[in-house]
């Protein structure tokens, strides 16, 4: 597609739950990463895929938090037994390539919140 | 371990005055850094970048960075402010070696420009 798709775009959800974010990112890229934006925090790495290589996931909080990347394209970030503290906007990013000096391209996010 | 330091939450400044939102860096190795741009409900935009080269760097909407090797800053600049400038600014490092592709992102600096 044009850009990074996320979905959905707004989650409310209770403590306990499992829930599930979606990310489609730019046709042809193959760097994926997830970001997590809290108030006052700036943004968290979380994850992220290069290609068909093993995923970094030194940026995963808790064990609660799991990613996977089917067929090196569509992304899903899974946070189970959700708890208050988990309440951010989720980020997605592309970029062409594996590589510090490349500009990621983000998606507008998924607004999770947690009561 | 890579890190960012934006040392002010907000900046206010008027309309048509100069600029300038604050950055310094800490990496191991020659550092890849970025600003980023996030209106209201809206994701990352990438403003500019400096990889290696001239260490003035221009990049959209006027905003210009200066690449400070022994201060190790990289602060962000416009000679005349616009209302629509008004927005979360976030700046990133990254570098070459030992996984340091990662983006690691300061706090933000909200600037707010009035008439």
């Amino acid at each position: 597609g044009a850009g990074v798709s996320q979905s959905p775009s707004n989650k409310v959800t209770e403590k306990g739950k499992d829930v599930e974010l979606r990310c489609d990112p730019i046709s042809g890229h193959t760097a994926l990463y997830w970001y997590r934006q809290s108030l006052g925090q700036g943004l968290e790495f979380l994850i992220y895929f290069q290609g068909n290589s093993a995923p970094d996931k030194s940026g995963l909080p808790s064990d609660r938090f799991s990613a996977e990347r089917t067929g090196g394209s569509v992304s899903t970030l899974t946070i189970q037994r959700t708890q208050q503290e988990d309440s951010a906007v989720y980020l997605c990013a592309s970029s062409p390539q594996f590589s510090g000096a490349n500009v990621l391209t983000f998606g507008a996010g998924s607004r999770l919140t947690v009561l | 371990a890579q890190s960012v330091a934006q040392p002010e939450d907000q900046v206010n400044v008027a309309e048509g005055n100069p600029l300038t939102v604050k950055c310094t860096y800490s990496v191991s190795g020659n550092p890849y850094l970025f600003w980023y741009v996030q209106y209201p409900n809206r994701g990352l935009q990438f403003l500019l970048k400096y990889i290696t080269g001239d260490n003035l760097v221009k990049g959209s909407y006027g905003f210009e960075a200066e690449f400070n090797k022994s201060q190790t800053s990289f602060h962000l600049k416009k000679p005349s402010a616009l209302v629509s400038d008004s927005a979360l600014y976030f700046c990133a490092v990254s570098t070459l070696t030992g996984g340091g592709n990662k983006l690691t992102f300061g706090t933000g600096t909200q600037l707010k420009v009035e008439l």
